[in-house]
């Protein structure tokens, strides 16, 4: 099945660049997507890509895609402690006809630092 | 506000007791998912509806676990003879059925089973 990994921590200070990396196993047509969770709270979603993309620019946010190595990023530009939370991966296949259920990461908790 | 709503927020329950989650999607939404996140770890999915129908459960999933969409709109998700372990947060999103399948989650219902 759909496997998908994340670093577990990362510390920056606040107005440096962020950038959290997540890796993936399938190999189909997917769609990848950013959610951010702040304590206690659902999931916000931030931004997505589709597997025949190399990039996308959402404001702050800039998601690369290496489709070769299965690798995504995720990078925060000028990062403020209100981004402090934890960043989840998730992928789910193109599926015609039918739901797409979502495989997260574990999370990777970002931490701002003054 | 018409994001995804839970109710209740939180739920403090006794070993062995029944409870009963509810859902209310987007409006316009016709796709349902029903995920759980314990501690530490990123959102699992558990089922999802495409408007009244239940397409998919996952083998997490126990029998002790039911969950409805009776007209095609809110759902209810209901865990019999609760176990410590189903303590976790139990996370809806809803989507618009697109190839995309974007999905937007609630703040989440956290269950406690002491």
């Amino acid at each position: 099945g759909e496997d998908v990994e994340q670093s577990l921590f990362l510390s920056v200070r606040e107005g440096d660049s962020s950038v959290i990396n997540c890796t993936y196993t399938d190999s189909s047509s997917t769609y990848l997507y950013w959610y951010k969770q702040e304590p206690g709270a659902g999931l916000q979603l931030l931004t997505y890509i589709f597997s025949n993309m190399d990039m996308k620019q959402d404001q702050r946010l800039t998601v690369l895609l290496n489709k070769k190595d299965k690798h995504l990023s995720l990078r925060i530009a000028d990062t403020q402690t209100g981004d402090s939370a934890i960043y989840f991966c998730a992928e789910t296949p193109i599926l015609t006809g039918g739901g797409n259920k979502l495989t997260f990461g574990t999370g990777t908790q970002l931490k701002v630092e003054l | 506000d018409t994001g995804v709503s839970q109710n209740p927020r939180h739920k403090i329950t006794k070993r062995g007791q029944n409870v009963t989650f509810r859902c209310d999607p987007i409006s316009e939404h016709n796709r349902l998912y029903w995920y759980r996140q314990t501690l530490g770890q990123g959102p699992e999915f558990l089922t999802y509806f495409q408007n009244e129908a239940q397409l998919e459960k996952s083998r997490l999933l126990s029998d002790r676990f039911s969950a409805e969409r009776p007209k095609g709109s809110f759902s209810t998700l209901e865990i019999q003879r609760t176990e410590q372990g189903d303590s976790a947060m139990y996370l809806c999103a809803s989507s618009f059925e697109t190839t995309r399948d974007t999905q937007y989650f609630g703040p989440g219902t956290r269950l406690t089973v002491l």
